[in-house]
């Protein structure tokens, strides 16, 4: 059973690029949330989706952006690059419509040069 | 808004020895509390969860104690091994939305 994967797994861009990171959810989830990590800090959550809409965000500009696909995929989108964007991007599923338990994939690691 | 306060930073226990995490939430929360260890390189994987109307979980050498009306809870890692150095954190969710909000993490390091 594939747990949460999220491709790619690293990405270089340059300040002012677009940038679209992927994720599959767990087998069985339809519930997919974004967090971003920076180094030696813990996760902060951009935003989730659920039945293909944006239930809730966070503290995040609208430069942050995403989608969930009707098979419970999901992309999140960031525009015009900044060097502070530079971190962990972890992607998170869960089951059902409460806060069940999510499960975090492994991440993409993003650099802005 | 959940604040989540997560303590210490980093501890260092022998193999053999017992490595307790703190952690203190200010808000009313509902659902579950879980606890996460991050490899390097690696995402958050969910260690262990436990409800707010219970007030010990374990399982295997993992406990998390909870005290609801200090608004509190902790892992213990009994029997510490060395695959156990990794950086764990807490987190707890919010009453009225969907987000979990994290401790700022501990680096456990387990000495042989």
């Amino acid at each position: 059973d594939a747990g949460v994967t999220q491709s790619p797994t690293h990405l270089i861009k340059t300040r002012g690029q677009q940038v679209t990171l992927r994720c599959s959810p767990k087998s069985g989830h339809d519930t997919v949330s974004w967090y971003q990590q920076a180094l030696g800090q813990g996760p902060q959550f951009i935003f989730q989706y659920y039945e293909e809409e944006e239930r809730q965000r966070g503290n995040f500009p609208d430069r942050f952006s995403g989608h969930q696909f009707p098979n419970y995929s999901s992309e999140l989108n960031v525009n015009a690059l900044l060097l502070g964007d530079s971190a962990l991007y972890l992607c998170a599923s869960a089951e059902g419509n409460s806060n069940q338990p999510q499960h975090f994939g492994d991440g993409t690691r993003l650099s802005i040069l | 808004q959940q604040q989540v306060k997560q303590s210490p930073q980093s501890l260092i226990v022998q193999k053999g020895g017992i490595s307790i995490i703190n952690c203190a939430y200010e808000n009313t929360a509902f659902d579950y509390f879980p606890w996460y260890q991050q490899f390097p390189g690696k995402g958050p994987a969910l260690l262990i969860a436990i409800r707010p109307d219970v007030s010990e979980k374990k399982e295997g050498r993992f406990t998390i104690s909870f005290n609801k009306s200090a608004k509190q809870f902790s892992l213990h890692i009994m029997d510490s091994q060395p695959g156990d150095s990794a950086t764990y954190f807490c987190a707890a969710p919010s009453s009225n939305d969907y987000k979990l909000s994290f401790g700022a993490g501990t680096t456990v390091t387990v000495r042989a």
